[in-house]
């Protein structure tokens, strides 16, 4: 499985815009980008995920660079209730698994 | 939707005895995951099927975890021996027929402590 990097943790300010980086300069043409989240004490959630374009819904925003080689995930408002650990993840066309790093915990300060 | 449900949330037992999680995966999904997760290691794959059929258990770290889907309903994750190491939350997920797009489904986890 291709390999991501993403910062171990982050913090930002309650109804604030938060940004979390991923790069991924190893993808391949086939691979989506995928975005999961872990709130404490619970199974990691679907966020989001994207091939080439931008995609927008109504948890979060991903913005894919134009050689793909990084996204970021955008949380337009953040909220207590968004502190978790942020999973990037890249999963092959054809593959079925996948295949989780450590992510990025972010913390919200009120 | 009831969601993905797991069971026990919560297993306490001594090192040797056997082990048995169960999951049962959201109606109409036919890929369900096995996943652990520890602060050394973080998530991990044990083992995933389609259809029932057991596809990469190439994570199951080793012969005394076994794992079975006898139906589209049900699926049991075993330890036996079990061992301190295999103090973990173990994850069950499923998903639907989507493969390239579809989103994992997790359940609430089972935490598993062996003395």
């Amino acid at each position: 499985d291709a390999k991501t990097t993403q910062p171990n943790s982050m913090e930002s300010n309650e109804e604030e815009p938060v940004h979390l980086p991923c790069n991924h300069s190893t993808i391949s043409g086939t691979d989506y980008i995928h975005w999961y989240r872990q709130l404490p004490s619970q199974g990691p959630e679907y966020v989001i995920h994207g091939l080439t374009s931008n995609v927008n819904n109504r948890m979060a925003s991903l913005a894919i660079a134009e050689d793909r080689k990084s996204s970021t995930l955008i949380l337009h408002r953040a909220t207590l209730r968004d502190a978790a650990v942020y999973y990037c993840i890249l999963r092959d066309g054809e593959a079925q698994k996948l295949v989780f790093g450590q992510g990025t915990r972010l913390t919200i300060n009120p | 939707d009831a969601g993905v449900i797991q069971s026990p949330r919560h297993e306490v037992t001594e090192m040797g005895q056997e082990v048995t999680l169960r999951c049962k995966p959201i109606s109409g999904h036919n890929s369900l995951f096995w996943y652990r997760q520890t602060m050394m290691r973080g998530l991990e794959l044990l083992i995933y099927f389609n259809n029932n059929v057991p596809i990469d258990d190439s994570g199951m770290p080793e012969d005394r975890f076994s794992a079975k889907m006898p139906n589209a309903s049900f699926s049991t994750l075993k330890i036996q021996p079990s061992e301190p190491r295999d103090s973990a939350v173990y994850f069950c997920a499923s998903r639907g027929l989507a493969v390239n797009t579809g989103e994992l489904f997790f359940g609430e986890g089972s935490r598993l402590t062996v003395l």
